[in-house]
């Protein structure tokens, strides 16, 4: 089964500065896709960006990009200009592109984030 | 649109009393998945609809636990004889189905208490 390992229960960042969280999969698979999804206090998960692995083009979203090294397995997550409102829990997650395998999403322990004013 | 609604928002029960609680997907999502999260904990998958096909129950951790979805729209999650080990928050989930399921969306999460 696939794994997913983020190795930082906890990150802090500065106000405006910028910060990476990591973010390591396991898989035998080519193709499929990783996600990163905030959890604020409110429990609401939101997707905060998306990478399709066939794509070499790191995905970018606003103040969001991702850093994906297929053969290290690697897809970190780096917030830019960081703001009070994305202090949250951080979540890795992987899913198959195959057919049956592709029911389940694979999630990480989290990450969570805490801005500092 | 509206997103994933679920209910109720917190659920505070005695051991060894049924609890069900419910979700709504997004309208024209096929794909529905249910999650549990245990404090300070990752999702853990318990079960998976798509469609009208026979829904992915590996993750279920007992018997105690089943779920059904009614016109393939609203699901329930019923959990029999609750235990203390089964407080946690309960995440429902819908995407788009077949090869577009890319991305899940998410609803609030029941928490769920067991007394």
């Amino acid at each position: 089964a696939q794994t997913v390992t983020q190795s930082q229960p906890e990150m802090s960042v500065q106000e405006a500065e910028t910060v990476t969280l990591s973010c390591t999969y396991d898989t035998s698979e080519s193709d499929y896709y990783l996600f990163w999804y905030k959890q604020p206090p409110s429990r609401q998960m939101i997707l905060v960006i998306r990478q399709e692995a066939y794509k070499q083009q790191n995905a970018t979203e606003n103040r969001f990009s991702v850093n994906f090294q297929k053969a290290a397995k690697s897809f970190s997550l780096k917030i830019s200009d960081s703001q009070l409102g994305d202090a949250a829990m951080y979540f890795c997650a992987y899913r198959s592109s195959a057919g049956n395998t592709g029911n389940q999403f694979y999630f990480g322990t989290g990450t969570s984030l805490t801005v500092i004013p | 649109g509206a997103g994933v609604s679920q209910s109720p928002s917190n659920k505070v029960t005695e051991k060894g009393k049924d609890v069900e609680l419910r979700c709504d997907p997004i309208s024209g999502h096929t794909a529905l998945y249910w999650y549990r999260q245990s404090l300070g904990q990752g999702l853990e998958f318990l079960i998976y609809f798509q469609g009208n096909s026979a829904p992915d129950k590996s993750g279920l951790p007992s018997d105690r636990f089943s779920a059904e979805r009614t016109g393939g729209s609203v699901s329930t999650l019923t959990i029999q004889r609750t235990q203390q080990e089964d407080s946690a928050v309960y995440l429902c989930a819908s995407s788009l189905g077949g090869k577009r399921r890319k991305t899940q969306y998410f609803g609030p999460g029941t928490r769920l208490l067991v007394l």
